[in-house]
């Protein structure tokens, strides 16, 4: 059975830093790239970052390049996301996803349970 | 600009069937696009994709209550025999080289 179960969520002042962790069992995790997706408070799915199964290439949104970064390590079966100078609008759920290309179609074929993360002062 | 539409919020009866819309914007009708389902304090889940000639295919574990269908620009999700745990919010989602991950706004499901 497929399980991620994301962990590190909390409050963090705005400006401040979180790294988000993800572990992943039931699959050969080398073997696929790995997904970050958040939900902000009664918005809709966002999807924020990709990593490859080999780390060599690592994809993120407009709205957190520079700020976030993804990593993993395979020997652990995890991935991280590391939030630097969180803003307000960072608050949200993140869900850690497993990427699949279904034909043309790449999508998460599986998801966490997700971590909530808010950015107040 | 690549845009899904869906609609916020449909609903249906128990035991009824319901038909989930998503509407691809103009010039990306071939596009394939993925469901999947949020329950309540949950985390999302796959349910299937599904084709521009209206040819699906179920992630592990969908009942076959489930199923997707197309029309044009349209990627349908269908529920039928409908039961109180698919309440839920929906969304659409798709996937271009040029335009990277896309998902719908989410229509949430009120099963009455």
């Amino acid at each position: 059975e497929v399980l991620l179960s994301e962990s590190g969520g909390g409050l963090v002042q705005p400006g401040g830093s979180l790294r988000l962790s993800c572990a992943a069992s039931g699959f050969t995790f080398s073997s696929y790239a790995m997904n970050w997706v958040r939900q902000a408070p009664g918005k809709g799915l966002e999807w924020v970052s990709a990593i490859s199964g080999s780390a060599d290439s690592t994809h993120y949104a407009g709205s957190v390049k520079g700020r976030f970064t993804i990593s993993r390590d395979n020997s652990k079966n995890t991935v991280h996301l590391l939030m630097n100078s969180l803003r307000a609008d960072d608050t949200a759920v993140y869900y850690c996803t497993r990427e699949e290309w279904f034909g043309e179609l790449l999508t998460s074929d599986y998801w966490g349970q997700g971590t909530l993360v808010t950015v107040s002062s | 600009q690549f845009v899904l539409t869906q609609s916020p919020s449909a609903s249906a009866s128990l035991g009824a069937s319901v038909k989930l819309t998503c509407t691809l914007s103009s010039g990306h009708s071939s596009y394939a696009i993925a469901w999947h389902q949020r329950q309540p304090e949950k985390g999302p889940r796959y349910l299937m994709k599904v084709n521009s000639d209206g040819s699906y295919s179920k992630g592990d574990g969908i009942p076959d209550r489930f199923s997707g269908s197309s029309s044009g620009a349209e990627r349908y999700l269908t529920i039928s025999s409908l039961q109180s745990e698919d309440e839920a919010d929906y969304y659409c989602q798709t996937w271009g080289s040029g335009i990277a991950w896309v998902f719908g706004g989410g229509t949430k499901l009120t099963v009455l």
